[in-house]
């Protein structure tokens, strides 16, 4: 079955400082891959995604996500985190049916806070 | 160009009763997904509708239903509800199948509280 692994519920960064959240997924075909982030009181937001090719990812915000077939991982970085950043983040994988994606399913989050 | 909106965004209930939630996809957007998000946990898929048929099911009972009408807006209704159901209930839409894009759309969703 597929299913989304995010391994730590919630990190504390200070600003300025470099980020990685964890992400592991499982899939038997090859995955399209997505990074969301979610603001309080708020809907999800496409950070970025990976379908094929280049493995690093550019995303808004000055996010980007390295996909690692042989880990099955897509970790997301960010080289200098802004305060603005804190909120839950979510990793998902697409199930692919057919001729398109029919449902995406998400791992559980991972909450950040940012320090001053 | 208005994103996808949801209604109400917040609705108080009893055990036993039921809701209807309402999401009005983006522009353009032909297909509609319902997603569960429980306190502190990530979306749950429920289910996707695409030309006024659900097309998949995640696992939730048949108290779940749901409606899609040929301008693409889409109802979740919630049966018999028990207090597990009190969750944000999200929306997303997503471009024509077939496109590719690969990205959903959310709403801020309804934020139903059952009591």
């Amino acid at each position: 079955a597929q299913s989304v692994t995010q391994p730590d519920i919630h990190i504390t960064v200070s600003e300025g400082a470099s980020l990685e959240l964890r992400c592991n997924y499982s899939y038997g075909a090859t995955p399209y891959l997505f990074w969301y982030v979610q603001s309080p009181g708020q809907g999800l937001q496409l950070l970025l995604k990976y379908f094929s090719g280049d493995t690093l990812v550019q995303g808004i915000k000055g996010f980007e996500a390295e996909f690692k077939r042989s880990q099955s991982s897509f970790n997301l970085r960010k080289p200098s985190v802004h305060w603005s950043d804190a909120a839950e983040y979510f990793c998902a994988v697409a199930v692919i049916m057919k001729t398109s994606y029919d449902k995406v399913i998400f791992g559980p989050g991972t909450s950040l806070s940012v320090i001053p | 160009d208005a994103g996808v909106t949801q209604s109400p965004t917040h609705l108080i209930k009893t055990r036993g009763q039921q809701v209807t939630l309402r999401c009005s996809p983006k522009s353009g957007h032909d297909t509609v997904s319902w997603y569960q998000q429980a306190l502190g946990q990530g979306p749950q898929f429920i289910f996707q509708y695409y030309e006024e048929e659900e097309r998949q099911r995640g696992n939730f009972p048949d108290r779940f239903s749901g409606h899609q009408f040929p301008n693409y807006s889409s109802e979740l209704n919630v049966n018999a509800l028990l207090l597990g159901d009190s969750a944000l209930y999200l929306c997303a839409s997503s471009s024509p199948s077939g496109s590719f894009t690969g990205e959903l759309f959310f709403g801020e969703g309804s934020r139903l509280t059952v009591l």
